[in-house]
């Protein structure tokens, strides 16, 4: 696609529930990261994934936290039990090459637990 | 990764030359500049970036000192819509396999343009 897109837009969940972020990376971008920016906030690096290597997952605040991408394609971010500390909107952002390895950002996923 | 220093905040007249300062002393000889800001609400948007020579694009210009330790992120003609918080940020890049290394967000500078 033209950008990263991801989905939902908004999500409101109640305290415990799981919750699934998506991220469409730039087709072609082999890097792909997560990050969390809660209100007021700077952005908080979570995890970062290269084509099919290993990824770095330093950034992941607990093991609540997980998330998965198969080859340079779609990535997800899981958040199991959530807390309301975990509200916040997420960005993910993909880059290659070609984009002098400049980040594209989406638009995030702005989630609510109450 | 470097770390940077930038001024909380900024006003600027729209219209005229808005000018973000950026200290990096403690930056390495692989490292580049690069910038990016973030409009409310949305995510963070790439600027420039650089490593020695001064770079121009169609949105800004990127002046680094001959020592590399500060740099100035030059908007020629800022509207009210170039009111964001602007990041500095350094990063080494490496070549090799094709990898892209994470870039580390500090607080940035809150630059207000007002009519």
């Amino acid at each position: 696609g033209a950008g990263v897109s991801q989905s939902p837009s908004n999500k409101v969940t109640e305290k415990g529930k799981d919750v699934e972020l998506r991220c469409d990376p730039i087709s072609g971008h082999t890097a792909l990261y997560w990050y969390r920016q809660r209100l007021g906030q700077g952005l908080e690096f979570l995890i970062y994934f290269q084509g099919n290597s290993a990824p770095d997952k330093s950034g992941l605040p607990s093991d609540r936290f997980s998330a998965e991408r198969t080859g340079e394609s779609v990535s997800t971010l899981t958040i199991q039990r959530t807390q309301q500390e975990d509200s916040a909107v997420y960005l993910c952002a993909s880059s290659s090459r070609r984009s002098n390895y400049g980040y594209t950002f989406g638009s995030g996923t702005r989630l609510t637990v109450v | 990764d470097a770390k940077t220093t930038q001024p909380t905040s900024m006003d600027c007249a729209e219209g005229r030359a808005a000018n973000l300062p950026c200290n990096h002393s403690t930056i390495s000889g692989n490292e580049y500049v690069y910038w990016y800001r973030q409009i409310h609400s949305q995510g963070p948007q790439y600027i420039i970036h650089g490593l020695k020579n001064n770079e121009t694009n169609e949105m800004a210009s990127l002046i680094i000192t001959e020592d590399r330790k500060s740099s100035t992120l030059i908007l020629p003609h800022a509207t009210l819509r170039d009111t964001a918080v602007y990041y500095c940020i350094v990063r080494a890049l490496k070549n090799s396999g094709g990898s892209n290394y994470k870039l580390t967000f500090g607080k940035g500078t809150l630059l207000t343009v007002n009519p």
